[in-house]
Order: C-alpha cells, then structure tokens, then sequence
C-alpha cells in the first residue's frame, strides 16, 4: 500500500512569518512530488512540483525534497492570510507504465493578521 | 491551451437513486483522465484513472462505476447511491510533461 502522510493541522502562524508543511512517504522509488493548494469548497491548484534531492524555490514559496528520508516539504515565507487553505502533498507512484497521483490527507493552514 | 469541466456542480440525491457526473477536456489529445473523491475534511481519494478510450482501472471496490466513451469523455456513474458516497468528486487530467494534475471545478454530491 503506498502512502503519503501529512499532519491535518490546523497550523496556524501569524502574517509574516515562515509556514512549514511537511510530508512523507512510503515508496523509495518515487520520482515525482507536488503540492497542491485547495481553498475551502474549491478545486486544488498546483503550487509546486520537485524531482531532484535539495531546494526548489518560487516566489515566497520553497520545495524540499530529501528521497533518502521519504520526505518532501513545503515553506511558505512572509504568510499572508490569503495563504490560509489546505495544502495537499501528492506523490506520483509508478505502476505498470503510468504515474498514479496520490494524495496525503493535506494540512490546514491558518495564518492570523 | 486547455481546459477541463464537469457536472453538475451540486446534486442531492436520495439513497438508492442512480448517479451521473460528466467530465470532458478540451485542447489535449488522449489525455490521462481521473477521478478523485473528498469526503468532509479528508484527502483525496483515487477512484478510477483512464489512460485511452474503454481503459479503466478500479482503486477501490465500491459500488461506482467509470466509462470513457470518447477520448476526452470521463463518466462516473452508480446504479444505486449509499450515504457513504457523499462527497466532492473532481476530476482531473494529468499533463505527461511535468506530472502535475488540472482539476475541473467538482461537484458536490450529497446521499440523503
């Protein structure tokens, strides 16, 4: 059975400051990986994708990806409340020829004026 | 470029009652079609995936169905609905490029 296991949350963290949202996984042999913001009553919508080991960065937001500890994480800089949703992790398990995306029960983020 | 819709958006339907939600996406050929359920305050769960027309994989055993009837045409259907099956239902294709999945807007789907 693969997994993909996040913390519900909520978390909350007032404007301004660094969110982080982690999530792990349970197939060593994962190659793709994306987070997905969802709005309460709305569809998710990609934030970020991450393949290589290390840091990716866009804009206020940054993946990081460490395949020898199955995690993968998301920081938020500078949180607005406009960041306040839930964050899905998703991993991209290989099965037959296809890439079957799977999804962690996601973390509600709650960011406070 | 292109996009992805469903519907309807909201249903109320009794137990017992029959389902159709209706998924089409435009401007891509022989997409990779899914469709996920959210229950309240829950992740997303993969019911069905499709890679060509008449090709459908089952995640769970369930009393729903899928039908692919055109290439860019995804069906989710039950003869008879649970309690159970509420939810929001989405359904999204997946860009070979990067992975990354588009959704269509969902419809909400609520068994009295």
């Amino acid at each position: 059975q693969k997994e993909v296991e996040q913390n519900s949350g909520p978390l909350s963290v007032p404007e301004g400051a660094i969110a982080s949202l982690n999530c792990t996984y349970s197939d060593r042999g994962s190659q793709s990986f994306f987070w997905y913001r969802q709005y309460s009553g709305k569809s998710p919508e990609l934030i970020m994708f991450i393949y290589s080991n290390g840091d990716k960065e866009d804009g206020r937001f940054t993946a990081q990806l460490n395949k020898a500890s199955q995690y993968v994480s998301l920081l938020i800089r500078d949180s607005q409340p406009s960041d306040s949703a839930t964050y899905l992790c998703a991993v991209n398990w290989k099965r037959g020829g296809s890439y079957i995306p799977t999804f962690g029960r996601g973390t509600s983020l709650i960011v406070h004026p | 470029s292109q996009t992805i819709h469903q519907w309807p958006a909201t249903l109320v339907q009794p137990v017992g009652s029959p389902l159709s939600l209706e998924c089409t996406v435009e401007g891509t050929s022989n997409p990779n079609l899914y469709w996920y359920r959210q229950a309240a305050g829950r992740g997303l769960q993969l019911l069905f995936y499709s890679i060509g027309i008449g090709q459908i994989s089952s995640e769970v055993p369930q009393n729903l169905s899928a039908s692919r009837p055109q290439d860019r045409q995804f069906i989710l259907s039950s003869k008879k609905l649970l309690l159970s099956d509420s939810g929001f239902y989405l359904c999204a294709w997946k860009a070979t490029s990067t992975g990354e999945l588009f959704f269509g807007e969902g419809s909400r789907l609520t068994v009295l």
